[in-house]
C-alpha cells in the first residue's frame, strides 16, 4: 500500500466551477501537509501548507485536513484556465523526516 | 528575491556520459532534497542532507552522486546516464528544525534527456 494515494485524473472541469482535489493517507504520524501546483515541465510551486488538523484558507484556495480520516482536500473556488495543472499533495512527520508525496491530479479548466 | 535555483535548466547528454546538475539556494535552508520525477509521476526521493549530513534512499542506484559544499550549493551527479535516467530532477530545500515551518520549496528543475 502506498504512503499517500491521490487519483491522478484528469479533471476536466469549466471556467467558474469549484474544484474538490483529495488525497488519502496511511500514516497517522503525519503532521504537515502541503499542497503544490505543477504546470507542465516545471518545478513543483507550494501553494498551501497546513500543520494538523483543520482549515487553511488563501484566496481562492482552501487546504482541509481531517486527520482522524486521513483524509486531505484542496478546494479551489471560481477556477481558471489557468489554474490548469497538476497538483501534487505531499506529507510529512516533520522534523526533517522523509516527505511523501501523492502521484499528483492532473486539471484541466476550460474556458 | 529568495528562492531554489537549478542550472542548468535543460541537459542532453550521451549514454554513459557523466553529468553533473547543481542546485543553488538563497533562503539559507539546512535541508536540500534532490528528487527524480518522470512524466505523471510523483518526486522520487534520491538523496537529502541536513547540513551535511548526507542521506540515501535505498532504492537511489549507485550511478547517482551528491555533493553539497557548502549551504548554499548542491550538486547531483550521474556518473554514467542510461535512457531510463532521462527524467526532471528537483531540487528543494526545507527550513530549520523545532520549528512549525516545515514547508518544502521546489527549484524549476532540470530536465534531462539521454541520448
Amino acid at each position: 500500500q502506498k504512503e499517500v494515494e491521490q487519483d491522478p485524473g484528469p479533471l476536466s472541469v469549466p471556467e467558474g466551477a469549484i474544484v474538490s482535489l483529495n488525497c488519502t493517507y496511511s500514516n497517522s504520524a503525519f503532521q504537515y501537509f502541503m499542497w503544490y501546483r505543477q504546470y507542465s515541465r516545471k518545478g513543483p510551486e507550494l501553494l498551501m501548507y497546513t500543520y494538523s488538523s483543520g482549515n487553511k484558507e488563501d484566496g481562492r484556495f482552501t487546504a482541509q485536513v481531517d486527520k482522524s480520516s486521513k483524509y486531505i482536500s484542496l478546494f479551489i473556488r471560481d477556477s481558471q484556465p489557468s489554474d490548469s495543472a497538476t497538483y501534487l499533495c505531499a506529507m510529512t512527520r516533520g522534523n526533517f523526516n522523509k516527505f511523501y508525496f501523492g502521484s499528483g491530479t492532473k486539471l484541466n479548466v476550460k474556458p | 528575491d529568495a528562492m531554489v535555483i537549478q542550472n542548468p535548466r535543460y541537459q542532453v547528454t550521451q549514454f554513459g556520459k557523466p553529468v553533473t546538475l547543481s542546485c543553488s539556494q538563497t533562503l539559507n535552508h539546512n535541508v536540500m532534497y534532490w528528487y527524480q520525477q518522470k512524466s505523471s509521476q510523483a518526486p522520487k526521493l534520491l538523496f537529502h542532507y541536513y547540513d551535511k549530513d548526507f542521506n540515501n534512499e535505498a532504492d537511489t542506484p549507485d550511478n547517482f552522486q551528491s555533493r553539497r559544499p557548502n549551504t548554499s550549493f548542491c550538486f547531483l551527479d550521474i556518473r554514467s546516464p542510461g535512457l531510463g535516467d532521462a527524467a526532471m530532477y528537483l531540487c528543494a530545500t526545507s527550513s530549520l528544525p523545532g520549528t512549525s515551518n516545515n514547508e518544502q520549496f521546489f527549484g524549476p528543475g532540470t530536465r534531462l534527456t539521454v541520448l
